[in-house]
């Protein structure tokens, strides 16, 4: 059980296009779902916190119009890259606070690759 | 600046040495802390947690945990390591208690040899 599953794995796109990354919580409700960034050889940042039916809550530096998260129902979050430039590759994150389970932990998604050319 | 530092970037043993990784924390007051675990081409996955009560955690694997609060730290340990070890370990903080947000440190890479 607990489950988190991301889509797509790995994504290559053009510098000026949007790109959407799912974020979905395959065996339970997630009120609240994270979003980190990891470079290369470097830690998880977090982005941002995404709480079902209200606004995400952004990081101190992370643009909130260029990073546009949607949390719309108990087990699915998106994160939309807007514009997307070069310097936005990197591996994006996602977790999913099981609430329901009575511990809060948080489950991880297997992460996707973003490379904009 | 608040911070979780994990001193040893790279480390490589042996099968049947002894495993202990450091992480420090620079918050202060009640703090949550946990040690995640990435095997290669695998989702981060929760070794141990600490929340309150008595500081050596034992967690899957036979990993096992102290937190020391005068030190502010909470190194991980294994007494004798096996290749399917083989992974990056990352200490992270929750400052404000719960499963909020979690502040990482910068991982280690642990390699066993056979």
């Amino acid at each position: 059980g607990a489950v988190v599953s991301q889509h797509p794995s790995w994504v290559i796109c053009k510098s000026g296009t949007s790109v959407k990354i799912e974020c979905r919580s395959l065996d339970f409700q997630a009120t609240t779902m994270f979003w980190y960034r990891q470079f290369p050889k470097q830690s998880l940042m977090l982005m941002a916190t995404s709480n079902e039916g209200s606004k995400a809550t952004y990081e101190q530096g992370v643009e909130k119009d260029k990073f546009l998260i949607n949390h719309a129902s108990l087990t699915l979050s998106t994160l939309t890259v807007t514009s997307a430039h070069p310097e936005d590759s990197s591996f994006y994150i996602c977790s999913a606070r099981d609430a329901g389970g009575g511990t809060n932990e948080q489950f991880f998604g297997p992460g996707t690759r973003l490379t904009v050319l | 600046a608040q911070s979780v530092s994990q001193h040893n970037h790279h480390v490589i043993l042996s099968e049947a040495a002894s495993l202990e990784l450091g992480c420090n924390y620079s918050y202060g007051g009640t703090v949550n802390l946990f040690w995640y675990v990435q095997y290669p081409g695998q989702h981060l996955q929760l070794l141990l947690k600490y929340f309150s009560g008595d500081p050596l955690v034992k967690g899957i694997k036979g990993f096992e945990a102290e937190f020391i609060k005068s030190k502010f730290s909470f190194n991980l340990r294994k007494p004798s390591v096996q290749w399917s070890d083989t992974a990056e370990y990352f200490c992270a903080v929750n400052p404000s208690g719960g499963y909020n947000k979690l502040i990482f440190g910068a991982g280690t890479r642990l390699a066993v040899h056979p």
